[in-house]
């Protein structure tokens, strides 16, 4: 069964550093966003990504973050300098037009 | 600000009964309504989606839909002990390329 992949399953980083977390989603998929979930809170929504552009983002989606779908597979979300507030679990998902968005197994981000 | 409020628990069930959850959205505008469900660490899986008034069954879950009440709820049959886990209802506006907006969780356990 096709599923979305993440790498890597944890990164440790120390705060000010830049982090780059990892998706391959669906390959015939052609929706893709990110969510992060802080411990014991609820699943956010950070930013969604169609046709090769950001087709929405949210507050926390602020100039230290980026996407990018540097080739056919894969897409990215980087962090450019990353606070302690970044820790959190961040999942990729994505979708077709007619179906749900699958979600992948996460990354769990620590920042120290 | 567009909600989605759920009764964090925990509830608790005994093995073989009926699990009720339930979950209220804010958002007049929402369109379909999902519910995931998600194991410590892990990611949200989803177990069923819904767009219309009414009941939707598969297997041991049946979700419930008010459009006008603004709610929707999951009940789970013959409740198993590998059921428990927290489960997140998700709401977005359309089944295009919108963001799911996700209640902060249910934590259901299943008593033996």
């Amino acid at each position: 069964e096709p599923e979305v992949t993440q790498t890597p399953s944890h990164q440790v980083t120390q705060m000010g550093q830049e982090v780059i977390l990892r998706c391959v989603p669906i390959s015939n998929h052609l929706y893709f966003y990110w969510y992060r979930q802080i411990l014991g809170q609820k699943v956010e929504f950070l930013v969604s990504f169609y046709n090769n552009e950001i087709s929405e983002k949210s507050e926390i989606f602020d100039d230290q973050f980026s996407v990018e779908r540097p080739d056919g597979s894969n897409f990215t979300l980087k962090i450019r300098s990353t606070k302690l507030e970044d820790s959190a679990m961040y999942f990729c998902a994505s979708r077709t037009v007619r179906t749900e968005a699958f979600f992948g197994q996460g990354t769990r981000l620590t920042v120290v | 600000q567009k909600e989605v409020e759920q009764n964090s628990g925990p509830l608790s069930v005994p093995e073989g009964a009926i699990a009720s959850l339930n979950c209220t959205y804010s958002d007049r505008g929402s369109q379909s309504f999902f519910w995931y469900r998600q194991y410590s660490g892990k990611s949200p899986e989803l177990i069923m989606f819904i767009y219309s008034n009414g009941d939707k069954e598969d297997g041991r879950f049946t979700a419930q839909l008010n459009k006008a009440s603004q709610y929707v709820s999951l009940l789970i049959r013959d409740s198993q002990p590998s059921d428990s886990a927290t489960y997140l209802c998700a709401v977005n506006r359309n089944f295009g390329n919108e963001k799911l907006t996700f209640g902060t969780g249910t934590r259901l356990t299943i008593i033996p």
